[in-house]
């Protein structure tokens, strides 16, 4: 089945500690999303890569990190530096169309916890 | 920028009645308009999406929108609720730029009462 998995679904991290989620998908889709979500905030856009070895900083970039080595592949590592690192982060999938038609796709989810 | 507004956090209906979940969109350049829905401690899924071709679009699950681009709305319908429609609805804007990217509304969720 073609899809997008993100590991662990539950992460749990002490303060001042480096973490990194996972993203992977098999939909050969070319652009893959980090969005973070917060009760009552809607969705919002971290990082975003059309390329492999390519990314953009989204509308909250700082305090996290991205790499974009495989086309399958777009680890997300929130660092020390995010104040507020608590949160559900989804990844997400699209392929790339002439403009901005192409929908995307999501992945599960991973609910981080930093205490 | 484009931006998107979802009118009502929290929309509860009877089981069998109308829903109507608003959202109004602010973009200089025609957009691409898409309606997500959320279930718990889940990833998000497309119902439907507004992409030029027909201003009256159907989706998964019953689900309908209508985009008017003289109120900026698209506006997200089912006729008949049912409980299984109990969840989180997100509307997003795209547009043609180099970014496309979805912006998204903060969200409405939807109760639906026996």
């Amino acid at each position: 089945d073609g899809g997008i998995t993100q590991s662990p679904k539950y992460l749990f991290r002490k303060e001042g500690q480096n973490v990194t989620l996972s993203c992977e998908q098999n939909l050969n889709h070319d652009a893959m999303y980090w969005y973070r979500q917060d009760p009552g905030q809607g969705l919002r856009l971290i990082y975003y890569s059309q390329i492999v070895n390519d990314f953009q900083k989204g509308d909250i970039a700082e305090g996290y990190s991205v790499s974009r080595e495989k086309k399958e592949s777009f680890p997300l590592t929130v660092t020390s530096a995010q104040k507020n690192p608590t949160a559900f982060y989804l990844c997400a999938s699209s392929i790339i169309l002439g403009s901005g038609q192409g929908e995307q796709y999501f992945g599960p989810g991973t609910r981080l916890t930093v205490t | 920028a484009q931006s998107v507004t979802q009118l009502g956090s929290h929309v509860s209906v009877s089981e069998g009645a109308l829903v109507l979940l608003r959202c109004n969109y602010s973009s200089s350049v025609p957009p691409y308009l898409f309606w997500y829905v959320q279930y718990p401690n889940q990833g998000l899924q497309l119902l439907l999406k507004y992409t030029s071709a027909a201003t009256l679009v159907k989706g998964i699950n019953g689900f309908e929108a209508e985009f008017k681009k003289s109120e900026t709305s698209f506006h997200l319908t089912k006729p008949s609720a049912h409980m299984s429609d109990a969840a989180e609805y997100f509307c997003a804007v795209s547009v043609d730029t180099g970014r496309r990217a979805l912006t998204f509304g903060s969200g409405t969720r939807l109760q639906v009462q026996p």
